[in-house]
């Protein structure tokens, strides 16, 4: 059973970079079984997946963010991480990361989520 | 990118009802759309895979169907466990995925 734990600032301010990490248990980062994904939701709304990256290292990244999104790998620590450059107040959200099976494309196991907030 | 679309937003509904969410999609998908049960302040949780498959350790009573752009969760017997939010989410062909806006069961 994958089982995963986001950990970062809960609090980062307007123009700065949101980082996030997932620490991954009872999987493997470097399986080709799963992609790793990022998804957020502001409080009382809906879900936004924001990207994925494979064991590969390749990644797909929502238009709507604009370029701002970088996710990467550390497979010797077993975790994946999020960047969200140039961060606004609508970038305030709960955090999820998520995984799920390569061949659906859902998101099978989640993280509690963190709650980012962005103001100054 | 693919929209989809939720109804209704909210419904009330009593213990043993049986209660049917859709979801729509703005074009013609794969069977790749999936089905979400989020608790407040808990994370969403995987119900159905790829229209009608059930996921691990999900009760029976949750059944997903469609095809095309109309896709349907029906939970055949609510149990008071079941008052959430409801997700669709497709993955067909290539990101971005996208979810619906949700549908809230309440109690009657």
């Amino acid at each position: 059973q994958v089982q995963l734990q986001e950990s970062g600032p809960g609090l980062v301010r307007p123009s700065q970079t949101l980082s996030l990490t997932c620490t991954v248990s009872g999987g493997s980062v470097s399986s080709s079984n799963y992609y790793w994904s990022w998804i957020r939701q502001p409080a009382g709304k809906g879900l936004e997946w924001i990207g994925r990256i494979y064991f590969s290292g390749s990644t797909d990244y929502n238009p709507s963010l604009k370029g701002r999104v970088t996710i990467s790998l550390d497979t010797s620590k077993n975790q994946f991480s999020l960047k969200l450059s140039s961060v606004t107040a609508a970038d305030t959200a709960v955090y999820f990361c998520a995984s799920g099976y390569s061949g659906y494309n859902s998101f099978d196991y989640w993280g509690q989520g963190v709650l980012v907030t962005v103001s100054s | 990118d693919i929209q989809m679309t939720q109804s209704p937003s909210s419904l009330s509904a009593s213990i043993g009802d049986r209660v049917s969410i859709t979801c729509r999609a703005s074009q013609r998908i794969s069977r790749y759309l999936h089905w979400y049960q989020q608790r407040p302040g808990k994370a969403p949780k995987l119900l159905i895979y790829a229209t009608s498959g059930l996921q691990s350790g999900v009760p029976s009573r949750f059944i997903g169907s469609g095809s095309g752009t109309d896709f349907t969760l029906t939970i055949s017997s609510l149990q008071p466990e079941d008052f959430a939010t409801y997700y669709c989410q497709q993955s067909h062909n290539t990101p971005p995925w996208t979810f619906g806006q949700g549908t809230k069961v309440e109690i009657k």
